[in-house]
């Protein structure tokens, strides 16, 4: 089965910008969407098919995907940001969604 | 707006079973493709199902295939999800989903608040 493989965690300073990777086999060939979660709270849509951002989502946060590896870029880091960060792509393969384990991201 | 509201959770012994449901208006109950993505606690995110937009077409997670069964009553406006034979393993929040769009690789825009289920005699 399709494996995505997230760092558990990633700290920055504020103002500054955080990249937390999602890797995958051939991920590039995927659309890969990213979800944020914050404690207590469901998970909410931050970008979709690669690079897109649904309204309301800050241009502060991007996305980007080739190879082997999905990166979502949030610049400007604020204290908001703080939350689990978790990427999905649909495997084709299996007809089955896969989450990545998660990234924890602590605005230090 | 959209809104998505599960429910049906609750405290279950190890091989009864469950089933959640999940309320949906807002948009057009008919046309979306609906997902069930549960988080046992203290854990990632874990998709369950998904089903398309008429209900013919269904698919189940490895760990919940033959166990769970996700369906909708559109009649209803109601999503479901059966789930038999239920072990400690499954206690987690279900949350239900809406994609964008009516294909199976659209991300989920519009997610309910959870329904906790524990599985423990």
């Amino acid at each position: 089965s399709y494996v995505l493989t997230q760092p558990p965690s990633v700290s920055v300073a504020p103002g500054k910008t955080a990249r937390i990777t999602c890797g995958g086999n051939d991920i590039g060939s995927k659309g890969v969407h990213w979800y944020q979660q914050k404690p207590g709270q469901a998970p909410v849509l931050v970008i979709y098919y690669d690079g897109d951002r649904p309204s309301g989502i800050p241009e502060r946060l991007s996305g980007s995907n080739s190879g082997n590896t999905a990166t979502l870029t949030i610049s400007r880091v604020e204290a908001g940001d703080e939350a689990d960060y978790y990427c999905q792509v649909w495997d084709s393969s299996s007809d089955h969604w896969v989450f990545g384990g998660g990234t924890k991201l602590t605005v230090l | 707006q959209v809104q998505l509201v599960e429910s049906g959770g609750g405290v279950v012994q190890p091989g009864r079973s469950l089933r959640l449901s999940c309320a949906a208006s807002g948009f057009t109950f008919s046309s979306d493709v609906l997902h069930w993505v549960r988080q046992a606690p203290g854990k990632g995110l874990e998709w369950v199902a998904i089903i398309s937009y008429d209900g013919s077409n269904t698919y189940h997670a490895d760990s919940v295939k033959g166990r769970f069964t996700i369906s909708r009553d559109i009649s209803k406006n109601t999503l479901y999800l059966q789930m038999n034979s239920l072990r400690a393993e499954d206690t987690a929040v279900y949350y239900c989903a809406r994609a964008l769009e009516g294909i199976a690789v659209a991300p989920l825009d519009s997610w309910g608040q959870g329904t906790l289920v524990t599985v423990s005699s």
